[in-house]
């Protein structure tokens, strides 16, 4: 079956612009995460959506980041306000169990 | 809180040969570790997995071994193969920490012929 997708593929934006990155899971997953992943370096936690249950928002490095997940499917990532330091792959993935599966993440990049 | 290492940054290993890579973690109250393969422009890709309660498991070429007393877990490939040129990352999570995926910095597996 289909595996995550995310969109865009790749993204250049402006510092000072807001920008969403999406994230279409696994059919049935009902659990889904986002991660960030700088250059070089491994993946850094972001926030975390179980079924209908409060996000764990516990990894967002500022007020800047949010995200929602409607109807338990799409999420989208927002980051508004973006800094340079904001450049990185950001990757989403889902869950029916413990095993989290990645999707091929979304290149950002702020100038 | 969780710190997830790895002991070698590159690997460089001769096609056909086995490859070791090394994770160690911090936590004790860890029970599930995963390790990934992660090719170049490419999300990170499920190669095999463990729980707390096994100290060995074994996939297609690869093997997965757990020393809960060091805190240590290791990835075997076995004949290591040109499409196995990749960073491989270790991730560790903890039952009171759900979803929160502690990953290690990465290793990159260099194939040569």
């Amino acid at each position: 079956g289909a595996g995550v997708s995310q969109s865009p593929s790749n993204k250049v934006t402006e510092k000072g612009k807001d920008v969403e990155l999406r994230c279409d899971p696994i059919s049935g997953h009902t659990a889904l995460y986002w991660y960030r992943q700088s250059l070089g370096q491994g993946l850094e936690f972001l926030i975390y959506f179980q079924g209908n249950s409060a996000p764990d928002k516990s990894g967002l490095p500022s007020d800047r980041f949010s995200a929602e997940r409607t109807g338990g499917s799409v999420s989208t990532l927002t980051i508004q306000r973006t800094q340079q330091e904001d450049s990185a792959v950001y990757l989403c993935a889902s869950s029916a169990l413990d095993t989290q599966y990645f999707g091929p993440g979304t290149r950002l990049t702020v100038l | 809180g969780e710190s997830v290492g790895l002991h070698l940054p590159t690997l460089s290993v001769q096609e056909g040969d086995n490859s070791i890579i090394n994770c160690a973690y911090s936590n004790s109250a860890s029970d599930y570790f995963i390790w990934y393969k992660q090719e170049s422009g490419k999300g990170p890709q499920f190669i095999i997995d463990i729980r707390s309660n096994m100290d060995k498991r074994q996939g297609q070429r690869v093997t997965v071994l757990l020393n809960k007393t060091v805190k240590h877990l290791s990835l075997q490939i076995a004949a290591t193969q040109p499409g196995d040129s990749a960073v491989y990352f270790c991730a560790v999570l903890r039952g009171d920490s759900w979803g929160k995926l502690q990953f290690g910095a990465g290793t990159q597996v260099v194939v040569t012929p």
